[in-house]
């Protein structure tokens, strides 16, 4: 059974900033893995798709690595803003889609 | 992307009542699905629903208690039954773009039951 761990639970840091969220999943065949945002309430907002055979996707200031022998997908966020505060969530595809608990992100003017 | 459109997006409800909640699509879909976030929690799937046939659902979940509806490729209704305080959850739709297997949400919908 596919376990996708997101840490830290939550992350506070300044404005501006560069910062890497982390995802981890034990079973590695995998189709894809996606990230996503959610702000408080709401529903998700797809940021990054990555399919099995790619290493890293790329949508302004973010960018999303993976690496499927390690079990790791990170998530980069460049020059951070206020606007970026919200819970993501990455979800890996393999016979199921399973989400990870998310990392609560909190950028500080 | 895929705009997906929920209602209602909030509603308070009292307990032994039921609520059915709706998601239009902008553009045909074959399949949707159904997700519950409880609160502080990730998400779960409760069920896949599939124009013109039963939808299928996961474990722990009941079509008597979840009744799904599917009439054509953009709609579809997900009823929460006979609530209790338990059902407070954001309830969201998804739809995939099967080419890339990218999936989209609904803004969802929060639920509390008094």
């Amino acid at each position: 059974k596919q376990e996708v761990t997101q840490i830290p639970a939550a992350l506070s840091v300044p404005e501006g900033e560069n910062l890497v969220l982390n995802c981890s999943f034990t079973d590695s065949a995998i189709y894809n893995l996606q990230w996503f945002r959610q702000d408080p309430g709401k529903g998700l907002t797809s940021l990054l798709l990555i399919q099995s055979s790619q290493r890293e996707q790329t949508s302004g200031r973010l960018n999303a690595s993976l690496d499927k022998s390690s079990g790791r997908s990170t998530l980069y966020i460049a020059a951070s803003q206020p606007g970026d505060s919200a819970t993501y969530l990455c979800a890996v595809k393999n016979e199921k889609l399973t989400f990870g608990t998310g990392t609560r992100l909190t950028i500080i003017p | 992307s895929a705009v997906i459109s929920q209602k209602p997006s909030r509603d308070i409800c009292q307990r032994g009542t039921s609520l059915t909640i709706q998601c239009q699509v902008d553009s045909q879909v074959t399949m949707m699905f159904w997700y519950r976030q409880q609160p502080g929690q990730s998400l779960t799937l409760i069920a896949t629903a599939n124009q013109g046939s039963e939808a299928t659902y996961e474990s722990g979940f009941v079509i008597d208690k979840f009744p799904i509806s599917r009439p054509n490729l953009t709609f579809s209704t997900l009823t929460v039954s006979n609530m209790s305080p338990e059902d407070s959850s954001i309830y969201l739709c998804s739809v995939l773009r099967p080419s890339t297997g990218e999936l989209f949400f609904g803004e969802g919908s929060r639920l509390t039951v008094l």
